[in-house]
């Protein structure tokens, strides 16, 4: 079965610094790959996803992740980050083969100060 | 978001009394799911949905069922409420099997 670790449990950063939020996947199968953020009192919203080709992939706000193989991970980045980003971020795995389960990682509390 | 709509939102119930949750969607998406959210934990499936009918167990499943009688729908029962089974619980739902997830905004149960 696939899992999902996500190391941090909160990152503090100051506005307009760079974030990295590592996500590493267990799999002995090719995956699929999503991060999912969640603001305060609401659902899960898909920020990206890496379903096949190209291994970097990139949000409409500016956040982008790189899927690594080798290394099993699917980190997120962003180069300056807003106080609007301040959310929690999700990443989640499903295996690529017929119905699959989306299993997540524990989450990462992004806190964006000015 | 993708006309989930989860009822109630919130609820606060005595434990031993039995909980419906309901989730309702307008997409006609063909798989449903019910998820917990708990601090350290993330979110852990109970139980998730294939088709009308078709239905299987998640990680967290003990003490929960669901049921699924028409596509829009997607109950889900605590049948005897517990203080454990404080949560927030989601609904999503996905078109097929490699497309993303889109989710409710949660019911939020507290078991006294």
């Amino acid at each position: 079965a696939q899992s999902v670790t996500q190391l941090d449990s909160q990152v503090p950063v100051f506005e307009e610094a760079p974030v990295e939020l590592r996500c590493n996947y267990s799999s002995s199968v090719s995956v699929y790959l999503f991060w999912y953020v969640q603001y305060p009192n609401q659902g899960l919203q898909l920020l990206l996803k890496y379903l096949s080709g190209s291994t970097l992939v990139e949000s409409i706000n500016g956040f982008e992740a790189e899927f690594n193989k080798s290394q099993t991970s699917f980190h997120l980045r962003k180069p300056s980050v807003h106080i609007s980003d301040t959310a929690e971020y999700f990443c989640a795995v499903s295996l690529n083969t017929g119905f699959q389960k989306l299993v997540f990682g524990t989450g990462t509390r992004l806190l964006v100060s000015p | 978001d993708a006309g989930i709509t989860q009822s109630p939102r919130h609820k606060v119930t005595e434990t031993g009394t039995p909980v419906t949750l309901r989730c309702h969607q307008t997409e006609n998406h063909r798989y449903m799911y019910w998820y917990r959210q708990d601090p350290g934990h993330g979110l852990r499936l109970i139980h998730y949905s294939y088709g009308v009918k078709d239905t299987d167990k998640g990680e967290v499943s003990d003490g929960y069922s669901v049921s699924r009688s028409k596509t829009e729908d997607f109950l889900l029962t605590l049948e005897s409420a517990t203080s454990s089974q404080t949560s927030v619980y989601f609904c999503a739902t996905r078109v097929s099997y490699n497309s993303p997830l889109h989710f409710g905004n949660g019911t939020r149960l507290t078991v006294t």
